[in-house]
């Protein structure tokens, strides 16, 4: 069975902190994507990482895909009460051949942003 | 407006008496996927499928069917719900299987408590 540890599970900061959540495995992603979820609904795509080494932005949330594409991180800057949730990541894994019929998923972060 | 529905939202039943999660999804996706979320486990894929007619089994499908007889819906059925089945339940869809290059759209989640 593939892993992926997400950590810290629980992040309580005040409002204008700076934050990184990181997702970790032993094996090898072909992708991986980062979701924000919030009380009573569905998750929420917020990126999608594929190239090892690759950044991208979204406003205040930067995404970084390790060079050995087994590891992620996302890095909020100046934190709001909006970014209250819960943030998880989830990987296909490259020996699967890199589809979403094989989704892992991370056991999240629950972010509290205090104002 | 694109989205994925499931009914019923909230379900009180009792153990042994057969149900259904209904799914539909209006944006022709090929995909479609159930997960269950449990506190401190996360999101685990229970069955996805690629096509119609075409259906596989995730991480955990003890006590779970399904089928796609139509591209828009995807039912989830408990023969015989347990305990243990006491979960949220979202579904999902997305335009194909490809992780690194289509977005999954997840419902609102059907919350699932079996006595």
């Amino acid at each position: 069975t593939q892993l992926l540890e997400q950590s810290p599970q629980f992040l309580s900061i005040q409002e204008g902190e700076n934050l990184t959540v990181y997702c970790n495995s032993s094996s090898v992603f072909s992708s991986l994507q980062w979701y924000r979820q919030e009380p009573g609904e569905g998750p929420v795509l917020l990126v999608t990482v594929v190239t090892g080494g690759e950044v991208k932005k979204l406003k205040r949330l930067t995404f970084q895909f390790g060079d050995a594409r087994k590891d992620s991180s996302l890095h909020i800057t100046a934190a709001q009460p909006g970014d209250t949730g819960l943030y998880l990541c989830a990987g296909a894994y490259e020996d699967y051949g890199g589809s979403q019929g094989n989704l892992i998923f991370g056991k999240g972060t629950k972010l509290s942003v205090k104002p | 407006e694109a989205q994925v529905t499931q009914n019923p939202r909230y379900l009180i039943t009792v153990t042994g008496k057969k149900l259904t999660v209904t799914c539909s999804q209006n944006m022709n996706h090929e995909y479609m996927s159930w997960y269950r979320q449990d506190p401190g486990l996360g999101l685990r894929q229970i069955y996805y499928s690629m096509n119609v007619e075409v259906t596989d089994k995730g991480d955990v499908p003890e006590g779970y069917k399904v089928s796609r007889k139509e591209k828009r819906n995807f039912p989830l059925i408990l023969e015989s719900p347990s305990p243990n089945q006491t979960s949220l339940y979202f579904c999902a869809s997305s335009l194909s299987n490809y992780l690194g290059g289509d977005t999954q759209y997840f419902g609102p989640g059907t919350r699932l408590t079996v006595l």
